[in-house]
């Protein structure tokens, strides 16, 4: 089963209101990756935060990296429509044997109201 | 341009008849991927491949083979296809993934419906 847990599966905004989704593991991650999907598109690559308290922005979009490695958000101020889409993180996580495990959450999709 | 490619990308079929789905990439890139994606259970992983001649099974390996030949090509095989294969697929690849991972590229997605 799922091991990364993201909150909320849906968010329904206005135009020009803030949107954030959350990333929450239940074991300590080497990193994680933010991939948007645009509706009928496939994922893409946004960011990846290694670091311990690590915070990164990309003009309107905020991404943070808990202390613990643990859990990581998105945060996007005043909203458009072209940022309309499902958002995903995924989780890197050691399994042994120079092994990596990426682990999905199960996105959460920004709806921009009319 | 760099990029993912997958063939078909709409495929329509009936239970039980052998299919292929294609996928190459020209990034010269280890590491590729399978992940079908349903609604509300985001990407879950099939197979993957660490490089020529490796794969392994991921979450969901039931009713899908791989091979991976070429570096390029990592096709996925279903073959013996049934309605509960009905999903969205994507190939995905990367330049490694020793020391971590690294960023995914993704191909456009493959819309399987089984009948």
């Amino acid at each position: 089963g799922q091991q990364v847990m993201q909150i909320p599966q849906y968010q329904h905004v206005q135009e020009g209101e803030d949107f954030t989704t959350y990333c929450n593991s239940s074991t300590t991650l080497s990193n994680i990756q933010w991939y948007k999907q645009r509706p009928g598109g496939h994922p893409v690559f946004l960011i990846q935060l290694v670091k311990s308290g690590e915070v990164k922005k990309q003009k309107r979009l905020t991404f943070q990296f808990g202390e613990a490695k643990k859990n990581s958000s998105l945060h996007i101020t005043a909203t458009q429509t072209t940022d309309v889409g499902t958002y995903f993180c995924a989780g890197s996580r050691y399994s042994g044997d120079s092994n990596y495990q990426l682990i999905w959450g199960a996105g959460t999709k920004l709806i921009i109201k009319p | 341009e760099a990029q993912v490619t997958q063939n078909p990308r709409y495929l329509i079929t009936v239970t039980g008849k052998k299919l292929t789905v294609t996928c190459s990439q020209n990034m010269n890139h280890e590491y590729m991927s399978w992940y079908r994606q349903d609604p509300g259970l985001g990407l879950r992983q099939i197979y993957y491949s660490m490089n020529v001649e490796v794969t392994d099974k991921g979450d969901v390996p039931e009713g899908y083979k791989v091979s991976r030949k070429e570096k390029r090509n990592f096709p996925l095989i279903l073959e013996s296809p049934s309605p509960n294969q009905t999903s969205l697929y994507f190939c995905a690849s990367s330049l490694s993934w020793l020391a971590g991972a690294y960023e995914q590229y993704f191909g456009p997605g493959t819309r399987l419906t089984v009948t």
